[in-house]
């Protein structure tokens, strides 16, 4: 238990679904991060959030739609996904400051049909 | 963009030996940091490093900031089945403060 929480852990969605995960810290943090993983890739940042405000889009097409009501909830929004958008998403939290480690939440497995 | 080469990228053990794996960066990073993944869960993390020279240790895994500040290694002590798993590494880039993946070690421990 790292004091990040994801729900669901798994979904199936088809490409005209439309879906949200959702990330949960209990750490006090004040970061938030979205990170895609595909297999035999590395992790890829997708949004990173601080004090609820986004500091950070890396590119991620607008069928993803992150929301940070508050320092302790993140969710990321799906929308006309496509089959490739399938993997394993993460969220992570950080107390960001000198040392800032990211805590990862367990994933979501993601499968566009 | 900047890489981490992590290597090997998969290793077959029998329990009780060591394993030894590392890290390396075309760029300066201020901070490592060392992960575990089981299978359908998150990254863990078991070791943080901040300092260049740095060898910090958590039970059998030991973990080094290398002096360049440009990789960092990772080891196990006596292995046993429960260390099977993929391990990252993780560096936090001096300009941005992203960090950046290694692509991971598959380790996997024959009883």
């Amino acid at each position: 238990e790292t004091g990040v929480t994801q729900t669901p852990r798994h979904l199936v969605m088809g490409m005209t679904n439309k879906k949200s995960l959702k990330c949960e810290q209990h750490l006090g943090h004040n970061a938030m991060y979205w990170y895609k993983q595909s297999a035999k890739k590395p992790l890829e940042l997708m949004f990173v959030y601080n004090f609820k405000e986004q500091t950070e889009n890396n590119s991620v097409p607008s069928r993803f739609s992150p929301e940070c009501p508050n320092s302790s909830h993140l969710f990321l929004h799906l929308h006309t996904l496509q089959p490739e958008d399938s993997a394993l998403y993460l969220c992570a939290s950080s107390q960001e400051g000198q040392y800032n480690e990211q805590f990862f939440g367990p994933g979501t497995r993601l499968t566009v049909l | 963009g900047q890489q981490l080469n992590q290597s090997p990228q998969s290793m077959f053990i029998q329990e009780g030996e060591d394993v030894s794996m590392n890290c390396t960066s075309s760029s300066i990073f201020n901070t490592w940091l060392w992960y575990k993944q089981d299978p359908g869960e998150g990254p863990v993390l078991l070791i943080a490093l901040y300092k260049a020279g740095e060898l910090t240790s958590n039970g059998r895994l030991t973990a080094q900031f290398g002096i360049t500040r440009k990789d960092s290694f990772l080891n196990i002590s006596a292995s046993i089945p429960s260390d099977v798993g993929i391990y990252f590494c993780a560096g936090r880039d001096t300009g941005t403060y992203k960090y950046i993946f290694g692509t991971g070690t598959r380790l996997k421990v024959l009883a």
